[in-house]
C-alpha cells in the first residue's frame, strides 16, 4: 500500500506570494495532521482534520489555512508569504482520532526568497 | 520552558549497548505519547506508541511511561549504527499534538 505522499517535493517562492501544498493520506486513513518543521527543532502543529472537519489547530496566524475534501486528502495554504515561513512541511495520517499513531509523509520543502 | 523536552545530545553509545532516550511534558492531561525516528534530510518514523503507565516491548525498543512522573522514555537494546538518528518524542492531548525538538543518538561501531 501506499504511504502518505505529498506535492509537491520542492516550492520555491517569494515574500508576499501564496502557495497551496497537498496532501494524499494512507488508503483507509481519515485524519490528516500538518505540521512545520524547521532545521534543528520538532515538527510544530499547525493543524488537524478528521472527517473533512478541523478537530485542532497549533499556535499560527491566520495566514494558515487548511481544508480536507470527501476523499480525505487534504491541503495547506498559507498566504502573504514570510521569509519565516520557510521550512520543511510535513502530513501525517493515522486511521481516527488524537490517540492514534500519525505517518509521515516526506514533506514539502518550502524556500522563501 | 517547553511543552515537551528532550535532551539534545547528542548521545554516544558503542555498538551493542543500550541507548536510553528521555522525555519529560508538562500537561498532565496528554493522554498518548509516541517515538519517532528522524534520519538526516528525512521525514519522521514511527517506532513506538504507548498509551498506559508501564513498559512497553517492540523487538529491541522499549518504551517506558510514567504519567505520575509525566516522563517517558525510550530505550534501544543492542544498539546498531543504523539506529544513528535523531528521535523525536511527540506527546498527544485534547486538540493538539506536541513534539520535542529531538535527541540525536551516534553509535558507533
Amino acid at each position: 500500500d501506499a504511504g502518505v505522499t505529498q506535492s509537491p517535493t520542492h516550492l520555491i517562492k517569494t515574500r508576499g506570494q501564496q502557495v497551496t501544498l497537498r496532501c494524499s493520506p494512507i488508503s483507509g486513513h481519515k485524519s490528516v495532521s500538518w505540521y512545520q518543521q524547521v532545521l534543528g527543532q520538532g515538527p510544530q502543529f499547525i493543524f488537524q482534520y478528521y472527517e473533512k472537519e478541523e478537530r485542532g489547530r497549533g499556535n499560527f496566524p491566520d495566514r494558515f489555512s487548511a481544508r480536507q475534501f470527501p476523499n480525505y486528502s487534504s491541503e495547506l495554504n498559507v498566504n502573504a508569504l514570510l521569509l519565516g515561513d520557510s521550512a520543511l512541511y510535513l502530513c501525517a495520517s493515522s486511521p481516527g482520532g488524537w490517540d492514534q499513531p500519525q505517518h509521515f509523509g516526506d514533506g514539502t520543502r518550502l524556500s522563501i526568497l | 520552558q517547553k511543552e515537551v523536552e528532550q535532551n539534545s545530545g547528542p548521545l554516544s553509545v558503542p555498538e551493542g549497548a543500550i541507548a536510553s532516550l528521555n522525555c519529560t511534558y508538562s500537561d498532565r492531561g496528554s493522554q498518548s505519547f509516541f517515538w519517532y525516528r528522524q534520519y538526516s534530510g528525512k521525514s519522521p518514523e514511527l517506532i513506538m506508541f504507548i498509551y498506559s503507565n508501564g513498559d512497553k516491548e517492540d523487538g529491541r525498543f522499549t518504551a517506558q511511561l510514567n504519567k505520575a512522573s509525566q516522563y517517558v522514555s525510550l530505550l534501544i537494546r543492542d544498539s546498531q549504527p543504523s539506529d544513528s538518528a535523531t528521535y523525536l518524542c511527540a506527546v498527544i492531548g485534547a486538540g493538539k499534538s506536541t513534539f520535542g525538538d529531538g535527541t540525536t543518538l551516534t553509535v558507533k561501531p
